[in-house]
């Protein structure tokens, strides 16, 4: 079964740039989510989607960041602009339904780098 | 405010030498507890969930365990490639959302 896949891998860019990620999950999984991962702490969700929905996205800074996720399969999360505490690993996980104590399953994630 | 703290924020083992991490929560209704790996440069691979306290979990050389306060990753006799990121994650039962920890830095020693 492939897994979560996400693109690109690593990124750098200047402040006030814009950047924008992609995610592909699990075929069939109809929950899909965000994360943001500083460096040493635990991952943060930005917004999460259950089919092309959005279910939550009460942590996501709306002012800078915006996420679709059309026909329910891939996703993009973009930055525009990008600040400096914006460098961060961006992960993006899906589930098979979202429901309950469903179990996530992460991609490798995007390193952003924002100078 | 719902709160997940790990402990410690890093530990070296020698190959073979037992012990735990420690996991402390705080959440109004715990929906459930949630035990992830995370390797350099990968995303978390889940471990295991746990839904009650006293409840129990084991997979090879891992065994989580879960009381009303906390959850313990108990590592016997681990190998140097048990060397990762241990994350704990929590689930509120009022909201589902769910709140990691900082995580465990863990490198065993061959």
């Amino acid at each position: 079964e492939a897994g979560v896949a996400q693109s690109p891998r690593y990124k750098i860019i200047e402040k006030r740039q814009s950047v924008a990620f992609w995610c592909n999950p699990i075929s069939g999984h109809a929950t899909l989510y965000w994360y943001q991962q500083i460096l040493g702490q635990g991952p943060k969700l930005l917004i999460q989607f259950q089919n092309n929905g959005v279910v939550d996205d009460s942590q996501l800074p709306k002012d800078r960041f915006s996420a679709e996720r059309l026909k329910g399969v891939d996703s993009t999360l973009k930055i525009q602009p990008a600040k400096l505490e914006d460098s961060a690993v961006y992960l993006c996980a899906s589930s098979l339904d979202g429901g309950g104590t469903d179990t996530q399953y992460f991609g490798p994630g995007t390193r952003l780098t924002v100078l | 405010e719902d709160q997940v703290t790990q402990s410690p924020e890093a530990l070296r083992l020698q190959e073979g030498e037992s012990s735990s991490l420690n996991c402390s929560y705080t959440v109004s209704g715990l929906r459930g507890l949630f035990w992830y790996r995370q390797d350099p440069g990968k995303g978390p691979e889940f471990l295991f969930t746990l839904y009650s306290a006293g409840e129990e979990k084991e997979k090879e050389r891992l065994k989580a365990t879960l009381t009303k306060k906390e959850s313990f990753l108990h590592i016997t006799a681990p190998k140097p490639e048990d060397s990762a990121t241990y994350l704990c994650a929590v689930q509120a039962d009022r909201d589902d959302k769910i709140i990691f920890g900082k995580g465990t830095r863990l490198h065993i020693l061959p």
